[in-house]
């Protein structure tokens, strides 16, 4: 069965360091999603990407983050200068059209932790 | 704001049993209500979906919407120590159709 796939499972960064998570999402799908859940808390959306631009951001996803899709497999979350309230959980989702009964399909997530 | 708001339990229900979690949400302009669960450590899996008011059934779960009251639930039949996890509540909104997650309910199901 096809699945996201995420990489690296864990991180561990210097507050002020860029990190860049990288996702593959499945490989038909058209619609790509970044969230996060800091430890305890909810799951929260970043952002969505559809045709190579960002189609909706939260009020979390400043100018310190990023996203790209370099290829036409890896789907890409950078963050320029990490503070220590960045430490997450980082999900990423795709779908296949952004259908409002469209299954969004999480990835397994890298944990971020920031030093 | 758009909220979600779930019990946070713990919800604890012996093996066998009906475990019942509730949702309730702030944007009338939902459109779909996706039901999630989140084992400790682990990324939200999908249970089922509603989008019409009503009730539907898919294996053990029951999700049941009533947008008039901003309101949406999920029935778990013959509850299994392996449903024990976090359940999220996640309505669909924004034009990218973005899910909007409740805090999740704790549900711990007794051998």
């Amino acid at each position: 069965e096809p699945e996201v796939t995420q990489t690296p499972s864990h991180q561990v960064t210097q507050m002020g360091q860029e990190v860049i998570l990288r996702c593959v999402p499945i490989s038909n799908h058209l619609y790509f999603y970044w969230y996060r859940q800091i430890l305890g808390q909810k799951v929260e959306f970043l952002v969505s990407f559809y045709n190579n631009e960002i189609s909706e951001k939260s009020e979390i996803f400043d100018d310190q983050f990023s996203v790209e899709r370099p290829d036409g497999s890896n789907f890409t979350l950078k963050i320029r200068s990490t503070k220590l309230e960045d430490s997450a959980m980082y999900f990423c989702a795709s779908s296949l059209t952004s259908g409002a009964q469209e299954t969004q399909y999480f990835g397994p997530g890298t944990r971020l932790l920031v030093l | 704001q758009k909220e979600v708001e779930q019990n946070s339990g713990p919800l604890s229900v012996p093996e066998g049993a009906i475990a019942s979690l509730n949702c309730t949400y702030s944007d009338r302009g939902s459109q779909s209500f996706f039901w999630y669960r989140q084992y400790s450590g682990k990324s939200p899996e999908l249970i089922m979906f509603i989008y019409s008011n009503g009730d539907k059934e898919d294996g053990r779960f029951t999700a049941q919407l009533n947008k008039a009251s901003q309101y949406v639930s999920l029935l778990i039949r013959d509850s299994q120590p392996s449903d024990s996890a976090t359940y999220l509540c996640a309505p669909v909104w924004g034009s990218a159709r973005q899910l909007t997650f409740g805090s999740g309910t704790q549900l711990t199901v007794l051998p």
